[in-house]
């Protein structure tokens, strides 16, 4: 079936460390996107990628970095930078078909980051 | 003022209650509405895609945009425990990168 794998579910983070959010899609989408969710707050987009080794900053990306090395795979590092860190995290991916679905995402499970 | 505004809940319903959801939004050049539904510590997944104005429906869903008064909602008819879930609007403009935009989301419950 296809999808997008998210892992890990759960991460404990100390503050000053850097941790990688893995993200995985098997349905040949281009474009790939980096949400957080907060309490009250929505979905803030945080990175998005339309195309492979490219990639653009979203509403909140201080203190996160990503690569596009592979039209499959778009990790999220949430650095040292990031104040506070501890939230959801979601990745979605999306086709580039035009027109009717165009905009429709779809979502992995989420990784929850707890900073400790 | 937030582009897209959605109360947050949460709305307790009884078991086959109709159940009306609802987002406000203030940019005019939104033609595209969705709705997501998201169980507790799960990623959202489509409900329902609108384009423009207009009702839709999918079986116990309806979705309906009044682009006039910049004003969606979602109808379920014989609300179910399953039901029970937070649903967050989206919407986005026609063309180029076409960025969605989410509501903070509404969490239902349904007591049987």
């Amino acid at each position: 079936d296809g999808g997008i794998t998210q892992s890990p579910k759960y991460l404990f983070r100390k503050e000053g460390q850097n941790v990688t959010l893995s993200c995985e899609q098997n349905l040949n989408h281009d474009a790939m996107y980096w949400y957080r969710q907060d309490p009250g707050q929505g979905l803030r987009l945080i990175y998005y990628s339309q195309i492979v080794n490219d990639f653009q900053k979203g509403d909140i990306a201080e203190g996160y970095s990503v690569s596009r090395e592979k039209k499959e795979s778009f990790p999220l590092t949430v650095t040292s930078a990031q104040k506070n860190p501890t939230a959801f995290y979601l990745c979605a991916s999306r086709s580039r078909q035009e027109g009717y679905g165009a905009n429709v995402l779809t979502f992995g499970a989420g990784s929850r980051l707890t900073v400790l | 003022q937030k582009e897209v505004e959605q109360d947050p809940g949460p709305l307790s319903v009884p078991e086959g209650a109709i159940v009306s959801l609802n987002c406000t939004y203030s940019n005019s050049a939104f033609q595209y509405f969705m709705w997501y539904r998201q169980y507790s510590r799960k990623g959202p997944e489509l409900l329902m895609y609108t384009y423009s104005s207009g009702n839709k429906e999918d079986g116990r869903f309806t979705a309906q945009v009044d682009k006039s008064s910049k004003y969606i909602s979602l109808f379920i008819r014989d609300s179910q425990p399953s039901d029970s879930a937070t649903y967050l609007c989206a919407m986005s403009v026609s063309g180029g990168y076409q960025k969605v935009t989410f509501g903070t989301g509404t969490k239902l419950q349904v007591i049987p």
